[in-house]
C-alpha cells in the first residue's frame, strides 16, 4: 500500500535553533518528493522538489534530503524564525501504467518559540 | 496563492443542500486539482482535470461533482450525497502530470 509517514506529529522548539523532520514512503514507483509549508488556514507553498537521482536540494534555510534506498526523506530548517510556525507536508508521487498518482503525508506541525 | 482564487473563504451548509466551491487561476496551467483535508490527516484527492472538458475522480470523489467547461475554472459541487462534508477545501492547478503543484488559499466548508 501507498503510504507516506511523517515524524514527528509535532514539535516545538526556540526561535534560532535548528530542527529536522522525517518523511518515509511506502510509494512506488517513486517519481518524485516534495516538501510543501502550509501556514494555518493558508493553501501548502512548496519549498523543495526531488527526484530519485537527488539527495540534497535546499532553499534558503530549508534543506530537503533524499535517500531513495532506505525511502527516506528529511527537511532540515535552519536558524529558525517565528515565521516557520506551520505544518510541513512531505509528498510523494509514484508513476506507472495507470498513470500518475501523488500521496500527501499528515504533516509535522511545528512551533517556533520566542 | 499567487493567482489561484478560492472562494468563499468560509461557506455554511445546511444539511440537503448542494455548494459550490469556486477555483479560478489565471496562470495558464492545463491541470487542476480539488483536495479534501481534515485534521490529522493528509490532503485526499476529488477531483482532477489535465485539460478542458475531461476531468478524473480522485480516490474519494463520492458524493462530489465538478465540470471544466474553461481552462481558467475548475468549481466543485459538494452534494447532498456527501455525508461528511465539514473539511478544508483546496484548488490546485499545474503544468503537466504530477509536477509541483499550486495550491489556492482554500475555502472551509461547515454543515449547520
Amino acid at each position: 500500500k501507498n503510504q507516506v509517514e511523517q515524524s514527528p506529529q509535532s514539535l516545538i522548539i526556540l526561535e534560532g535553533k535548528n530542527c529536522t523532520l522525517q518523511c518515509n514512503y511506502t510509494v512506488s514507483p517513486f517519481s518524485n518528493l516534495r516538501w510543501y509549508k502550509q501556514d494555518t488556514g493558508r493553501g501548502p507553498v512548496s519549498l523543495t522538489i526531488m527526484t530519485f537521482s537527488e539527495n540534497t536540494k535546499s532553499n534558503r534555510r530549508y534543506t530537503a534530503t533524499l535517500d531513495a534506498d532506505t525511502k527516506q526523506s528529511s527537511l532540515h530548517i535552519t536558524a529558525s524564525q517565528l515565521s516557520d510556525s506551520a505544518s510541513y507536508i512531505c509528498v510523494v508521487s509514484a508513476t506507472g501504467t495507470g498513470g500518475f498518482k501523488t500521496i500527501f503525508g499528515a504533516g509535522t506541525r511545528l512551533f517556533v518559540k520566542a | 496563492d499567487g493567482g489561484i482564487t478560492q472562494s468563499p473563504k468560509y461557506l455554511f451548509r445546511k444539511e440537503g443542500q448542494n455548494v459550490t466551491l469556486s477555483c479560478e487561476q489565471n496562470l495558464n496551467h492545463d491541470a487542476m486539482y480539488w483536495y479534501r483535508q481534515d485534521p490529522g490527516q493528509g490532503l485526499r484527492l476529488i477531483y482532477y482535470s489535465q485539460i478542458v472538458n475531461d476531468f478524473q475522480k480522485g480516490d474519494i470523489a463520492e458524493g462530489y461533482s465538478v465540470s471544466r467547461e474553461k481552462k481558467e475554472s475548475f468549481p466543485l459541487t459538494v452534494t447532498s450525497a456527501q455525508k461528511n462534508p465539514t473539511a478544508f477545501y483546496l484548488c490546485a492547478t499545474g503544468t503537466s502530470g504530477q509536477e509541483t503543484q499550486y495550491f489556492g488559499p482554500g475555502t472551509r466548508l461547515l454543515v449547520l
